[in-house]
């Protein structure tokens, strides 16, 4: 079954406590990408991927890490993440054009930063 | 820059009656443009997307919509309303693919028995 999986899909924290998001595709994907998702502002992209080892910045990359070692994995990492990252968060992975263009998109994580 | 104007935060019809879902975008250059759908505590799912190859566009669950340059719109459309399409619907816009992509505020469609 093709799908993108997000861990943990819950998580409370506190301010500067390191934690890792990890998301995770079994598409084959060359795409990925991460967004955060706050009431009244739709979605807004923190990082993207176009292929392992290559990525660039989204519209609100402050704050976030991203790397993409392997091509099916792209983890989020906050170094030392503060209330106003508190958000529901979501992995994306994609195929443009040709056979197979889709994209899908994880359940989501829910994070609390306290 | 890119940016999506959604029309209604929230929109209410009745089972049975045309979903109208309004979408306009601004870019700079030729666009491409894309309807999701969140249904509640779920992830979104792509319902359509413009690529320039047809200004009319079908997608999944009997939705389709329109690209009107002169317009500058990307409205989404659905004959018969069914209560299973109660969910929020997000428009979208992008210069290159899936990556880059820019998302409106979202609208939540209400359907009414």
């Amino acid at each position: 079954e093709a799908q993108v999986t997000q861990n943990p899909r819950y998580l409370i924290t506190v301010t500067g406590k390191k934690l890792t998001v990890t998301c995770s595709q079994n598409m084959n994907h060359e795409y990925m990408s991460w967004y955060r998702q706050d009431p009244g502002l739709g979605l807004r992209q923190i990082y993207y991927s176009m292929n392992v080892e290559v990525t660039d910045k989204g519209d609100v990359p402050e704050g976030y890490k991203v790397s993409r070692k392997e091509k099916r994995n792209f983890p989020l990492i906050l170094e030392s993440p503060s209330p106003n990252q508190t958000s529901l968060y979501f992995c994306a992975s994609g195929k443009w054009g040709g056979e197979g263009d889709t994209q899908y998109f994880g359940p989501g994580t829910r994070l609390t930063v306290l | 820059a890119q940016s999506v104007t959604q029309l209604g935060s929230h929109v209410s019809v009745s089972e049975g009656a045309l979903v109208l879902l309004r979408c306009n975008y601004s870019s700079s250059v030729p666009p491409y443009l894309f309807w999701y759908v969140q249904y509640p505590n779920q992830g979104l799912q792509l319902l359509l997307k413009y690529t320039s190859a047809a200004t009319l566009v079908k997608g999944i669950n009997g939705f389709e919509a329109e690209f009107k340059k002169s317009e500058t719109s990307f409205h989404l459309t659905k004959p018969s309303a069914h209560m299973s399409d109660a969910a929020e619907y997000f428009c979208a816009v992008s210069h290159g693919g899936y990556q880059k992509v820019t998302f409106g505020i979202g609208t939540k469609l209400q359907v009414i028995p």
